[in-house]
């Protein structure tokens, strides 16, 4: 299907396990964006990539890891998950070109709880 | 630094009404970009409208229409005869021009009552 798809969509762990969110988007948009969703806190970027091979930190990257070997996958790996980071997460991509700013498409979100 | 403020944390409306969302934004760049964004209970993000800095045209789309203003910093969404179905947290977001990241607004929670 195209779009952007986000596996899985619930996920339970416990603490210190490592745990992937998988990311996929069919658009070839360049950028992609992983955020998450707490409530009192809205939604905060965790980390955004550029392009394949090119990843860079947004305002909540500890405790997370990312990479992106193609376009269309961003993967989101909590190495050693922690309560903390029980949360809603949502995949976005982009198609940014020039000077302008095109919009931030969104997955349907991964919800993850951590015991 | 970039910061979105919506200072209506819920509204509640019947249905029929008319009701406004704001949105103020704090950004240094002279070019920048604005959205908006709807999450309705089933917890997705759809994507509503984007506004560009240099483009202070108001916007109307069906029922919904958008008011930009530089000389307030606001970014404001109205809703015209509300409908059960606008019930959903919406979000203003802003991004810089010199950097790709959005800047969200902690969210309006709507709710129309039928």
């Amino acid at each position: 299907d195209a779009g952007i798809t986000q596996s899985p969509r619930y996920k339970i762990t416990e603490t210190g396990r490592q745990v992937t969110l998988m990311c996929h988007q069919t658009w070839s948009h360049s950028y992609m964006f992983w955020y998450r969703q707490d409530l009192g806190h809205g939604l905060r970027l965790i980390y955004y990539s550029a392009a394949a091979d090119i990843t860079d930190k947004g305002e909540v990257p500890d405790g997370y890891v990312v990479s992106r070997s193609k376009t269309e996958n961003f993967p989101l790996t909590l190495e050693s998950a922690t309560r903390s980071q029980t949360s809603v997460y949502f995949c976005a991509s982009s198609l940014i070109a020039g000077i302008s700013s095109y919009e931030q498409y969104f997955g349907p979100g991964t919800r993850l709880t951590v015991t | 630094a970039q910061k979105v403020t919506q200072a209506q944390t819920e509204i509640s409306v019947v249905e029929k009404e008319d009701v406004t969302l704001d949105c103020v934004y704090e950004t240094r760049d002279t070019t920048y970009y604005l959205f908006w964004y709807k999450q309705p209970p089933s917890g997705e993000l759809v994507f509503l409208i984007r506004r560009n800095s240099f483009d202070e045209q108001n916007e109307i789309s069906g029922r919904y229409s958008w008011n930009f203003q530089k000389s307030t910093s606001s970014f404001n969404f109205t809703i015209t005869a509300s409908q059960v179905v606008d019930s959903a947290v919406y979000f203003c977001a802003l991004r810089g021009g010199s950097n790709y990241k959005l800047t969200f607004g902690k969210g309006t929670l709507l709710t129309v009552n039928p």
